[in-house]
């Protein structure tokens, strides 16, 4: 079935230091694909997306690119700041019965960032 | 805009009890989701509507239910807690077919004693 894969955490990081978390999938068809952010305390939004192959997603500084032939959507950023510590969340959308565009989660990456 | 809204933000419940969870949303969206969150297995979708009046299990429905009277509201029923329903409940909204893009609630943190 459609799953998503994504690093274990956490990640701790010096504050200007070169953010990678991996993502990898296993979806029939031509999936959608996300990254969402969860800071402490909060509930989830969505940090960028991409909807077909070899579409780059990017929002406040970090960036995503959908590789079908590696099946993969790793999210990076250059340079991560204190701001930048929660938990992120790769997911796929996959249509459904009702063409509900069901999300497939994966199990959340905590990264801490340290001045 | 409120986006969406969770009420209560706490609760504690003994064995047993019921409770109501409620959420709202003033986007005027189709698609509402009840998500539990619980560490190490991320996010689990427990029920969800595709529009007012209409209701359908996810991954783990058993021991919930839920009702979509309106179409800005979404609540979500246990009608008997257990402790294994110990959680952090997201409900979540989606505008419609050709829109991806999920808004979160701040969540419900329930205990079950």
């Amino acid at each position: 079935g459609d799953s998503v894969t994504q690093m274990e955490g956490p990640v701790t990081l010096s504050e200007e230091a070169f953010l990678t978390i991996n993502c990898t999938y296993t979806a029939t068809g031509y999936p959608s694909l996300f990254w969402y952010v969860q800071y402490p305390g909060e509930g989830l939004q969505l940090l960028l997306k991409a909807t077909k192959a070899d579409d780059k997603g990017s929002n406040k500084g970090f960036e995503a690119t959908y590789r079908k032939e590696t099946t993969s959507f790793h999210l990076e950023k250059g340079s991560v700041q204190v701001s930048d510590s929660a938990v992120y969340f790769c997911a796929l959308s996959v249509n459904n019965a009702g063409n509900n565009r069901k999300l497939i989660w994966g199990l959340g990456t905590s990264l801490a960032v340290n001045p | 805009n409120a986006g969406v809204t969770q009420t209560p933000k706490f609760r504690v419940l003994k064995t047993g009890q019921s409770m109501t969870l409620l959420c709202a949303q003033d986007m005027n969206h189709e698609y509402m989701y009840w998500y539990r969150q619980d560490p190490g297995m991320g996010l689990r979708l427990i029920h969800y509507s595709v529009g007012e009046g209409t209701t359908a299990k996810g991954e783990v429905p058993d021991g919930y239910n839920v009702s979509r009277l309106k179409k800005q509201n979404f609540l979500l029923g246990l009608e008997s807690a257990a402790p294994s329903q110990t959680s952090v409940y997201f409900c979540a909204s989606r505008g419609t077919v050709e829109v991806y893009e999920q808004y979160f609630g701040p969540g419900t943190r329930l205990t079950v004693t």
